[in-house]
């Protein structure tokens, strides 16, 4: 069985300062992972996504994760956050049909 | 290109009610989804398409659920009848096929609201 658990309900940060948001997976078997973000009352945008190769994954809007495995963690960074990256992100693990085990999300909230 | 469309966008019943929404995919994604996503938490997967037969359910209540994609195309999803506990946002995503390597695309999602 799969699941993903995000350790920060909240992360709040001030504008042009660095932030990380945890992530941690379980899975039995070959894992995909992938962080999405959803701004008010949208649907779910993809940021990134980890399926093999380079450990260290960039994404949309100056976004990275890096996926490791001894730790079963993929957690998303970015150097310098804006305002409008103030939204709700959802990590998630996919198997090989495609279907998304999501977590409970982390609503990042940026501070001028 | 065109992005997922869902319709209404709100809905408001009063429980023992029915409902139904429906979904667009992107032209031309054969695999399409429905997830249902509760305040606080993140979506979880109610059911599955790839085109028109049912690829994953095994998390829809099916004694007041049911979803279906006749033509391969467009999906509708209905509950009936409503109960408190169903009031979610209700996503609908599609993608080219069933393989985690391709990217889901969401729609906006119907918020329903059961009083």
């Amino acid at each position: 069985a799969q699941s993903v658990t995000q350790l920060d309900s909240q992360v709040p940060v001030f504008e042009e300062a660095p932030v990380e948001l945890r992530c941690n997976y379980s899975s039995s078997v070959s894992v995909y992972l992938f962080w999405y973000v959803q701004y008010p009352n949208q649907g779910l945008q993809l940021l990134l996504k980890y399926l093999s190769g380079s450990t260290l994954v960039k994404g949309i809007n100056g976004f990275e994760a890096e996926f490791n495995k001894s730790q079963t963690s993929f957690h998303l960074r970015k150097p310098s956050v804006h305002i409008s990256d103030t939204a709700e992100y959802f990590c998630a693990v996919g198997g090989n049909t495609g279907k998304l085990i999501f977590g409970q999300g982390t609503t990042l909230q940026v501070k001028p | 290109e065109a992005g997922v469309a869902q319709s209404p966008r709100y809905k408001i019943i009063e429980k023992r009610q029915s409902v139904a929404f429906w979904c667009n995919p992107i032209s031309g994604h054969a695999t399409l989804y429905w997830y249902q996503q509760i305040l606080g938490q993140g979506p979880k997967l109610l059911i599955q398409f790839q085109n028109n037969g049912v690829v994953d359910d095994s998390q829809l209540p099916k004694d007041r659920f049911s979803a279906e994609r006749l033509k391969g195309v467009d999906s509708t999803l209905k509950i009936q009848p409503a109960k408190l506990e169903d009031s979610a946002v209700y996503l609908c995503a599609s993608s080219l096929s069933g393989t985690s390597g391709h990217e889901q695309y969401f729609g906006p999602g119907t918020r329903l609201t059961v009083t």
